[in-house]
């Protein structure tokens, strides 16, 4: 079956202005996560959907961060008034339930570049 | 306490030798701690995951060992190969409270043909 996709790629934008991120999990996993994977560096965990809600927005940097699910399906991680430093790929992962709420699959990743 | 801790950070190893990659954790509220292989511009794919009552797990030549009273775990690829050169990160998951999953900073594995 269709695995975790994410869209765009790849984005370039200009320092200060917003951005949004998409990410389509797997059909039928109600856990979404999101990550940012600085260039050679680990994964940062920034937040994490039950169904639509979010228990758990600890990871996120700045209120200039947020996301939304909708429909327990898509997510969209919007970065507002970006900064250089925001540069990075921001990784989406899915789960399931029936499979163990740990095990994630996660996305090719967007990467996104601030100029 | 939220921190996993992964050495080395980069690993250069004969095909056919063994690699070893260690992690450290501090949270003992972590119940589930997986290993992930990334390949350049793909996300990461779970390789192997162990839980804390049990010491070892093996699958093919990949083997984690877990110590839980020196809370420290360890992935062993054994008859390493060319294809298995990737970036390796351990992380350790809690289930209660969310389940948020903390990641080690990443090994950078080249298999030297």
């Amino acid at each position: 079956g269709a695995g975790v996709s994410q869209s765009p790629s790849n984005k370039v934008t200009e320092k200060g202005k917003d951005v949004e991120l998409r990410c389509d999990p797997i059909s039928g996993h109600t856990a979404l996560y999101w990550y940012r994977q600085s260039l050679g560096q680990g994964l940062e965990f920034l937040i994490y959907f039950q169904g639509n809600s979010a228990p758990d927005k600890s990871g996120l940097p700045s209120d200039r961060f947020s996301a939304e699910r909708t429909g327990g399906s898509v997510s969209t991680l919007t970065i507002q008034r970006t900064q250089q430093e925001d540069s990075a790929v921001y990784l989406c992962a899915s789960s399931s339930p029936g499979r163990g709420p740990y095990e994630q699959y996660f996305g090719p990743g967007t990467r996104l570049t601030v100029t | 306490q939220q921190q996993v801790k992964q050495s080395p950070q980069s690993l250069i190893v004969q095909k056919g030798g063994i690699s070893i990659i260690n992690c450290a954790y501090e949270n003992t509220a972590f119940d589930y701690f997986p290993w992930y292989q990334q390949f350049p511009g793909k996300g990461p794919a779970l390789l192997i995951a162990i839980r804390p009552d049990v010491s070892e797990k093996k699958e093919g030549r990949f083997t984690i060992s877990f110590n839980k009273s020196a809370k420290q775990f360890s992935l062993h690829i054994m008859d390493s190969q060319p294809g298995d050169s990737a970036t390796y990160f351990c992380a350790a998951s809690r289930g209660t409270g969310g389940f948020k999953t903390i990641f080690g900073a990443g090994t950078r594995l080249f298999v030297k043909a």
